[in-house]
């Protein structure tokens, strides 16, 4: 089945530039889900199809994709964006929907 | 205003049966693309998705879990249920409720619009 890679985490300081990355093969044929996921609370999707962002979410979220790696970046950033991250994907060729390890944004 | 809302036992005893229901409001599961999915979390673990059910009664389960899941609806109940059978420890987790982006009437989406607060679910004797 179709595997999702990404870092276990990512420190950035605050006003810094977070970018968490997404590995898997040819995934820029993919669209790509980005979903921000704080501890008790319902995970949110902060970019679909690769680079588009939901109403209510700021425009310091962005995203790529191209080749075997998918990007989120999330500039200014600011304490409020610590969560931990997914990638998420649907593999055609076997009818699944599947999700990276996830990465944990820490604000220092 | 679209909420879904899961629930279930909080305690299963190994190689039991797990029942989760997940009661939502605000759309229609008989509209035409409309799909509902389960995603569980087990502790310090990463998200994974288990099985989906869509507007048209068609069905998708995680490949290894294939054989112990089965995901129905009651379109008139507004309900989605996941039976997981020959529960085990490793089953321990939180399980998400998530309605899909409705962005065809013919296909279900591949992006998880709206996620219920999770129900956590304990595997142990």
């Amino acid at each position: 089945s179709y595997v999702l890679t990404q870092a276990p985490s990512v420190s950035v300081a605050p006003g810094q530039t977070a970018r968490i990355t997404c590995g898997g093969i040819n995934i820029g044929g993919k669209s790509v889900n980005w979903y921000q996921h704080k501890p008790g609370e319902a995970p949110v999707l902060v970019i679909y199809d690769d680079v588009d962002r939901p109403s209510g979410i700021p425009e310091r979220f962005s995203g790529s994709n191209s080749g075997n790696t998918a990007t989120l970046t999330v500039t200014r950033v600011e304490a409020g964006d610590e969560a931990d991250y997914y990638c998420q994907v649907w593999d055609s060729s076997s009818d699944q929907w599947v999700f990276g390890g996830g990465t944990k944004l820490t604000v220092l | 205003q679209v909420t879904l809302k899961e629930s279930g036992p909080a305690l299963v005893k190994p190689t039991q049966t797990l029942t989760l229901t997940c009661s939502f409001s605000g759309f229609s599961l008989s509209a035409g693309g409309m799909c509902v999915s389960w995603v569980r979390q087990p502790p310090g673990k990463a998200l994974e998705w288990l099985a989906l059910i869509g507007w048209d009664d068609e069905t998708y389960y995680k490949t290894s879990l294939r054989t112990r899941l089965t995901i129905s609806k009651d379109t008139s109940r507004n309900e989605v249920v996941l039976t997981m059978t020959n529960v085990d420890p490793l089953d321990t987790a939180t399980y998400f409720c998530v309605r899909l982006w409705q962005r065809s009437t013919t296909a279900c989406s591949d992006v998880f619009e709206i996620w219920g607060q999770g129900t956590m679910v304990t595997v142990s004797s």
